[in-house]
C-alpha cells in the first residue's frame, strides 16, 4: 500500500527552527516529484515546496524561499522539509504528497496523489 | 489571497446536485488542467479529480469536473452526507512556476 506519514511538528517560537519528516511506503522516493503543501487555520491548501526525482532541481513558493529547505533520504525513503526563521505565519498542517505525472502531447499532466494526514506546526510567542 | 478563486461555501439537500466553481486566469486553468482535492473532516486531502476530467479508480461516477477557458467545475450528484468536506481546485501556473490552489469550499449537506 501507498502511503505517507508526517512527523517533526510541534510548537515553536517566531525564529526557532523545525524539520519535518515524510516517510513513504510503497514506492520508491527517487521514482518521483515530491511536494509538501500546507493549510492554515481557516485557510485554504497551498502549495509551499517541490523536489525532482533524482533531487537536483527543488523549487519553492516566495513566502519561505530562503527560509525552507526540502531535501530526501533515499536509503530512508523519507522526504524532509527544513524550516528556519519561523513565522507565525507559518502556523499551519503541513501535508507531503507524490506527484503523478501522465505524458501528453502538450508536456503532460500532473497531479497530487496521495497525500500524508499532516503535520501541525504552531509558531507563537 | 488564493490565486484560483473559489466559493467559500456551497450546500445542498441529500440526493440534490452541486456544482463548486473554480476561476483562474489565462496561465493557469487557461492552460493546464485542474485537479479537484476532497478534505472530509479530519482526514487528509483526497484526490478527487484529476486531468480536469479523470476520476482515480474509486471515485464515484456522481463526481465529475469540466472545465471551460479559464474556468473549471466540480459536480456532485445524488449528494450524499458523507460527501461533507471541503473542496479544493488546483493547476499549474504557467508565470508564477508553481502550483496554485483555490481557497476551497466548504460543502454542507442540508
Amino acid at each position: 500500500e501507498v502511503q505517507l506519514v508526517e512527523s517533526g511538528g510541534g510548537v515553536v517560537q517566531p525564529g526557532e527552527s523545525l524539520r519535518l519528516s515524510c516517510a513513504a511506503s510503497g514506492f520508491n522516493l527517487g521514482n518521483y516529484w515530491m511536494h509538501w503543501v500546507r493549510r492554515a487555520p481557516g485557510k485554504g491548501l497551498v502549495w509551499v515546496s517541490r523536489i525532482s526525482s533524482d533531487g537536483s532541481s527543488k523549487a519553492y513558493a516566495d513566502s519561505v524561499k530562503g527560509r525552507f529547505t526540502i531535501s530526501r533520504d533515499i536509503a530512508k525513503n523519507t522526504l524532509y522539509l527544513e524550516m528556519n526563521s519561523l513565522r507565525v505565519e507559518d502556523s499551519a498542517v503541513y501535508f507531503c504528497t507524490r506527484d503523478i505525472f501522465k505524458p501528453g502531447p502538450r508536456g503532460g499532466e500532473n497531479w497530487f496523489d496521495p497525500w500524508g494526514q499532516g503535520t501541525l506546526v504552531t509558531v507563537s510567542s | 489571497q488564493s490565486v484560483l478563486t473559489q466559493p467559500p461555501s456551497a450546500s445542498g439537500t441529500r440526493g440534490q446536485r452541486v456544482s463548486i466553481s473554480c476561476s483562474g486566469s489565462r496561465s493557469d486553468i487557461g492552460t493546464n488542467t485542474v485537479n479537484w482535492y476532497q478534505q472530509l473532516p479530519g482526514s487528509a486531502p483526497k484526490l478527487l479529480i484529476y486531468s480536469t476530467n479523470q476520476r482515480p479508480s474509486g471515485v464515484p461516477e456522481r463526481f465529475s469536473g469540466s472545465k471551460s477557458g479559464t474556468s473549471a467545475s466540480l459536480a456532485i450528484s445524488g449528494l450524499q452526507s458523507e460527501d461533507e468536506g471541503d473542496y479544493y481546485c488546483a493547476s499549474w501556473d504557467d508565470s508564477l512556476n508553481a502550483w496554485v490552489f483555490g481557497g476551497g469550499t466548504e460543502l454542507t449537506v442540508l
